[in-house]
């Protein structure tokens, strides 16, 4: 699976938009960009995935570059609630090669302010 | 839909017991299994994946004679933690796949394990 980098942390004000960017610049051909996140002393929870278009959702949009190497987790109207750990995973879909396990990074620490 | 439970949610025992932890998924068939370990304020671990009716495959440093993985049926998973020491002390966390070729895996709320 390809490496992603995040920021340790950001801050944002409650109601506006939580940009959370994400660097992967070795992701190959067949490798998906994912985003889950962890809310305190919860299990993570699956926001969004996409591969190269952009994808929108109740929960958030995912923008992806054209040439694939970063991406950014949009959440529109950020709330106290939104306030948790969020991943971003590259991995590829499919049964080939093994049972797709989810390898998690450090992740972004968002913390939504009132 | 795509629920997964743990249970218990949280379990204290004592150094040199066995402890048990059960995932479920309660409203899909998961043919793959995973479990992870979280320490406070780090990042998940992946200890092992399991396919039901086969061995689990356990990653490196993960001792498969200590932290036995049982996935007998579609719909549950049992973690058991055996001759528990202090510094197995963690958060466990369980996350199902969806089938074959499901892309999206789903995780249960976690089992707070202290062991004294």
């Amino acid at each position: 699976d390809a490496k992603t980098t995040q920021p340790t942390s950001m801050d944002c004000a409650e109601g506006r938009a939580a940009n959370l960017p994400c660097n992967h610049s070795t992701i190959s051909g067949n490798e998906y960009v994912y985003w889950y996140r962890q809310i305190h002393s919860q299990g993570p929870q699956y926001i969004i995935h996409g591969l190269k278009n952009n994808e929108t959702n109740e929960m958030a949009s995912l923008i992806i570059t054209e040439d694939r190497k970063s991406s950014t987790l949009i959440l529109p109207h950020a709330t106290l609630r939104d306030t948790a750990v969020y991943y971003c995973i590259v991995r590829a879909w499919g049964n080939s090669g093994g049972y797709q396990k989810v390898t998690f990074g450090t992740g972004t620490k968002l913390q939504v302010i009132p | 839909g795509a629920v997964v439970s743990q249970h218990p949610s949280r379990v204290i025992c004592k150094s040199g017991t066995s402890v048990k932890i059960e995932c479920r998924s309660l409203d899909f068939q998961a043919t793959t299994m995973f479990w992870y370990r979280q320490f406070p304020k780090k990042s998940l671990m992946l200890m092992a994946t399991s396919n039901e009716g086969s061995k689990a495959t356990y990653e490196q440093g993960v001792e498969k004679d200590k932290f036995l993985i049982n996935h007998a049926s579609l719909t549950l998973s049992t973690l058991t933690v055996t001759s528990a020491h202090p510094e197995d002390s963690s958060f466990y966390i369980c996350s199902a796949r969806r089938g074959q070729g499901a892309y999206e895996q789903y995780f249960g709320p976690g089992t707070r394990l202290t062991v004294t």
